[in-house]
């Protein structure tokens, strides 16, 4: 597809579970971001990766958050002992360039529900 | 205080209306501007980047004021379809991240 993918697009974990949510960018996209959106807010930040190098993970709320993205293309966004405040929907942008000089493309978003 | 402000809304109008979002952002160091749009349990799309020197796009007309640290959206001749939250969103001081405001939901009525 020419979009960026996400997968799952929904998913429902037990409080303390560990999920993976993945981000199959653009090709030829250098910029990746993982993005965080809870219901009637706008995006927050997690992290931010140009190539294969995670340049900024600023964003990411604690130490069960963790974001690779090892040979430079698919990424993957993984949340350990997850817990009921991580209930979001986890979006994933690429982008041709850094930011702010070419336009960031949006997945549909993994929608991840903890009971 | 958060990096990018927005009033959230809604904003209800009839079709027809003109109408106009504001957004105010904390870093004077940002360097790049957007409007994003997004559709109810859709994912954020470009509308426009905003310029120094005002764009205009359609009935989309964008403004910048680097003085005040504002942004500015003004929608002419609105339409039942430009019913969507609208985005404002920054570039992080190192030119890395992009920074979204809370959105801002118009709903446009006939």
């Amino acid at each position: 597809g020419a979009g960026v993918s996400q997968s799952p697009r929904y998913k429902v974990a037990k409080r303390g579970q560990d999920v993976a949510l993945r981000c199959d960018p653009i090709s030829g996209h250098v910029s990746l971001f993982w993005y965080q959106q809870a219901l009637g807010q706008g995006p927050e930040f997690l992290t931010y990766f140009q190539n294969e190098a995670q340049l900024d993970k600023s964003g990411l709320p604690s130490d069960r958050f963790f974001a690779e993205r090892p040979e430079g293309s698919v990424s993957t966004l993984k949340i350990q002992r997850t817990q009921q405040e991580d209930s979001a929907v986890y979006l994933c942008a690429s982008s041709l360039e850094i930011p702010g000089q070419a336009e960031a493309f949006f997945g549909q978003g993994t929608r991840l529900t903890v009971v | 205080r958060k990096e990018v402000e927005q009033d959230p809304g809604p904003f209800n109008v009839p079709e027809g209306a003109t109408v106009a979002f504001n957004c105010t952002y904390s870093n004077s160091a940002s360097q790049s501007f957007f409007w994003y749009r997004q559709d109810c349990r859709k994912e954020p799309k470009l509308l426009m980047s905003v310029y120094s020197s005002g764009n205009e796009d359609g009935r989309f007309t964008a403004q910048l004021n680097r003085a005040s640290q504002y942004i500015s959206l003004l929608i002419r001749d609105s339409k039942l379809s430009d019913s969507a939250t609208y985005l404002c969103v920054v570039n992080g001081p190192q030119g890395g991240k992009l920074i979204f405001g809370q959105g801002t939901e118009l709903s446009v009525k006939p």
